[in-house]
This record gives C-alpha cells, structure tokens and sequence, in this order.
C-alpha cells in the first residue's frame, strides 16, 4: 500500500508569490490535514478537508486555503507569500472517522527569500 | 485552548540505556498518538493508544494511555543509534477527530554510540 506522496519535496519563492502543495493521500483514505511546521511555534495544523469539504480549520490567516479534489488528493495554496511563511508543509492521511490513526507525507520545505 | 506539555525537552544517552519520556494535557484525551521525525522528514507514526491505562508495544517501544486520559508515556528500551530524532505526541484537537490533531513540543533524543 502507497503511502502519502507530497510534491515537489522542496520550493523556493519570493516574497509576494504565490504557491501550491499537492498531497495525495492513501488509498481509501477520504480525509487531508495540513499542518506547518516551524522552528518557533513546532507543529500546527492548518485545516483538514474530507469528501471534498473543509470540515475543520486552524487559526491560519485566509492567505492559507485549499482544496480536495473527487479521488481525494489535496491541494493548498498559500497566497501573497511572507518571509514568515517558510516552513515544512506536511499532510496527514486518515479514514476520517474518529479514533483513528494519521499517516503522514514526507513534506514540502517552503523557502520564501 | 488544549495545550501538549512535553517532558523532557532533549536527552543525550548512550546506546543500550532505557528511555522514558511523558506527555500532559490540559484536558481529556480520547486518543494519544506517538511519533518519531528525522531531520527533513514528515513524522512517523509509533504506537496509537485509544483507552485509558491500555499499554502497547511496538519492538522495544512500549507506550501508556495514562487513566486520567490526560497523559500518556513512552519507553524505549535498550536504545540504539538508529532511535536518534524528535519524538511527538499528539491528540485530537475538537471533537475527538484524529485528522486535527495537536503537536506536542517533541522531545529531541540523542544516541551515543
């Protein structure tokens, strides 16, 4: 079983930018979280998206949204890129129901120069 | 809101020596989870614990749900260079769901041959 694919691996943008993460979950599996992970504030989770719907959010300003697509992989996007804003993107895979476990992706190192 | 309070922050021992470290929460998990993240990488699930007082074991990692189900621990037993890295907790933030889930501060481990 294919465990949870994000790409690209690494990202390196100016400030003001804008830039997209893709996560594809595994199989079967209906829920993405996205969580950001910085030095100073360790790991925080942004928003979650199930059947295709943002079903909980963070306290992330609205430059941090996203999306889920039919078969379930997901994308965010993070608008109008801040220097603050580098950091490791990592998703999290889950059936989506409660008590359950949560896989996560490799991770993508944002860079904002 | 739910804070994760993580103890002890970093420990430097040597290979083969025991390893205990413990997670509060300021109120009522249903979960706990148990992670492991190398440098650069997307955090690896452990051990899952989901009833209070429930002990489970993975090789020489043995993990506790505490019966106040506001803490929970982790042993590592007869450590090895490989157990180097950042080990988290997590519990479901809101609602119980384990696809919101909050970090602990980790607790940075260092294995000395």
């Amino acid at each position: 079983k294919a465990g949870v694919t994000q790409t690209p691996r690494y990202l390196i943008k100016t400030r003001g930018q804008q830039v997209t993460l893709s996560c594809s979950p595994i199989s079967g599996h209906r829920s993405v979280s996205w969580y950001q992970q910085t030095p100073g504030q360790g790991l925080q989770f942004l928003f979650e998206y199930f059947s295709e719907t943002q079903r909980n959010k963070g306290n992330f300003p609205g430059r941090f949204s996203g999306r889920q697509f039919s078969n379930s992989r997901s994308e965010m996007n993070v608008s109008t890129l801040e220097l603050g804003d580098s950091a490791l993107y990592l998703c999290a895979s889950s059936s989506g129901f409660r008590d359950t476990e949560a896989f996560f992706g490799q991770g993508t190192r944002l860079t904002v120069v | 809101g739910q804070q994760l309070n993580q103890s002890p922050q970093s420990m430097f021992i040597q290979e083969g020596e025991d390893v205990s470290m413990n997670c509060t929460s300021s109120s009522i998990f249903n979960t706990w989870l148990w992670y492991k993240q190398d440098p650069g990488e997307g955090p690896v699930l452990l051990i899952a614990l989901y009833k209070a007082g429930e002990l489970t074991s993975n090789g020489r990692l043995t993990a506790q749900f505490g019966i106040t189900r506001k803490d929970s621990f982790l042993n590592i037993s007869a450590s090895i260079p490989s157990d180097v890295g950042i080990y988290f907790c997590a519990g479901p933030g809101g609602g119980g769901a384990t696809n919101k889930l909050i970090f602990g501060t980790g607790t940075l481990l260092a294995v000395q041959p």
